[in-house]
């Protein structure tokens, strides 16, 4: 079975411009968690969609939004990009509730320049 | 505010030694841990878990001490071995909230050295 898949693995992108990350669950998974780690740093909570709902926010800004589709894959997006933003960004599915966590991806490496 | 603290950046053990990393929480409302070890170019994956009702877990080589008092845990690895070299870190949730929001620990980064 495929784990959790993210793409693109890499992405330079410059102040100001938009980005969008995706994610692909584990074969039955409905959940989608997203993650931010910055260097030095464990990763932090964004956003969890469940079922297409946003269920649970971080403290990150409106400029960072998300999407989950019918089949359980799932978007980030990210606006007006600024030099801080320049992180790994993991994906995560889960069986909502699981004792066990995430099953993460390996990450988009976003670089801000 | 850091609810998840682990203070040691960085640990070196001799291969067969036990390796032992530490955890500290501030949030009472936590009621499951977890660890996750990290290698680069690749995403945290599960090690262990414990409850808040439990003290310890076990799991092969890893075993997981929990202090409720001391809101501390650590997670021993004994015999340690090269392959352990990663970072791991120190995770917290709490089972009562409607989605799953897991606080993670800045990390350890632990060396086991041949």
């Amino acid at each position: 079975d495929a784990g959790v898949t993210q793409s693109p693995t890499h992405l330079i992108k410059t102040r100001g411009q938009h980005v969008t990350l995706r994610c692909s669950p584990i074969s039955g998974h409905k959940s989608v968690s997203w993650y931010q780690q910055v260097l030095g740093q464990g990763p932090q909570f964004i956003f969890q969609y469940y079922e297409k709902e946003e269920r649970g926010r971080g403290n990150f800004p409106d400029r960072f939004s998300a999407r989950q589709f019918p089949n359980y894959s799932s978007e980030l997006n990210v606006n007006a990009l600024l030099l801080g933003d320049s992180a790994l960004y993991l994906c995560a599915s889960s069986l909502l509730g699981a004792v066990d966590g995430y099953t993460f991806g390996s990450g988009t490496r976003l670089t801000v320049v | 505010d850091q609810q998840v603290k682990q203070n040691s950046p960085s640990l070196s053990v001799q291969e067969g030694r036990i390796s032992i990393l530490n955890c500290d929480y501030t949030n009472s409302m936590f009621d499951y841990f977890l660890w996750y070890k990290k290698y680069p170019a690749e995403g945290p994956t599960f090690l262990i878990s414990i409850s808040s009702i439990k003290d310890k877990n076990e799991d092969g080589r890893f075993t997981v001490f929990l202090n409720k008092s001391a809101k501390h845990l650590s997670l021993h690895i004994v015999p340690s071995q090269p392959g352990d070299s990663a970072v791991y870190f120190c995770a917290a949730k709490g089972m009562k909230t409607s989605y799953d929001k897991v606080i993670f620990g800045p990390g350890t980064s632990l060396s086991v050295i041949p």
